[in-house]
């Protein structure tokens, strides 16, 4: 199946730092996804990406749609302790399907 | 508005057994898909229901099974359980399939097979 690529694959920051956080793939996708998991919980939903060249924000959180429709980044800004977590991009390659191909993940500690 | 649930949260069976999870969509959605997550593979899709009848389907072999109900709730079934199919087991529900809606997940029910 397609293959995403996530990096970087941890990042240690301190409170009040910007972090980025991009995903690239070898095949075009229609819609970018960006979930974020804690420990023992599922993923869940931060931003949602439909059309190439979007950009979209969601509190501190700015994600872009990638004009080749190949990648992807999030940025959170002023990172605060709750912020840590594991990041998962994830893209959608057809309409009349929700199954999604995610990214290996990018695993954030923010240092208080 | 209740999210995604599924049951149970933890599960340890043995080899050779077959195990059933459950997951109840939010509330209007009617497309239930199910995801593997292990420390190895990541996510990986196995299969999604639509109005009860499966629509697409992953790379697993045909152990792992699922259905939906008229009431758009799913199950997912693994027969003769082998020590590599313990992972978290993730539901995700969406409004419809076009256009295109967001999954949103459950937190998942963890299976160990020993």
């Amino acid at each position: 199946g397609q293959q995403l690529n996530q990096s970087p694959q941890s990042m240690f920051i301190q409170e009040g730092e910007d972090v980025s956080m991009n995903c690239t793939s070898s095949s075009i996708f229609n819609t970018w996804l960006w979930y974020k998991q804690d420990p023992g919980e599922g993923p869940v939903l931060l931003i949602a990406l439909y059309k190439a060249g979007e950009l979209t924000s969601n509190g501190r959180l700015t994600a872009q749609f990638g004009i080749t429709r190949k990648d992807s980044f999030l940025n959170i800004s002023a990172s605060i302790p709750s912020d840590v977590g594991i990041y998962f991009c994830a893209g959608q390659t057809s309409t009349g399907a929700n199954n999604l191909f995610f990214g290996t993940g990018t695993r954030l500690t923010v240092i208080p | 508005k209740a999210g995604v649930t599924q049951t149970p949260r933890y599960l340890i069976k043995t080899r050779g057994q077959q195990v059933t999870l459950s997951c109840s969509p939010i509330s209007g959605h009617r497309s239930v898909s199910w995801y593997q997550q292990t420390p190895g593979q990541g996510l990986q899709f196995l299969f999604e229901y639509f109005s009860e009848t499966q629509r697409n389907k992953g790379n697993f072999p045909g152990r792992f099974s699922g259905r939906q109900f008229s009431n758009s709730r799913s199950e997912m079934n693994v027969s003769t359980l082998e020590l590599g199919d313990s992972a978290l087991y993730l539901c995700a529900s969406s409004l419809r399939l076009e256009p295109v809606s967001p999954l949103h997940f459950g937190n998942g029910t963890r299976l160990t097979v020993t």
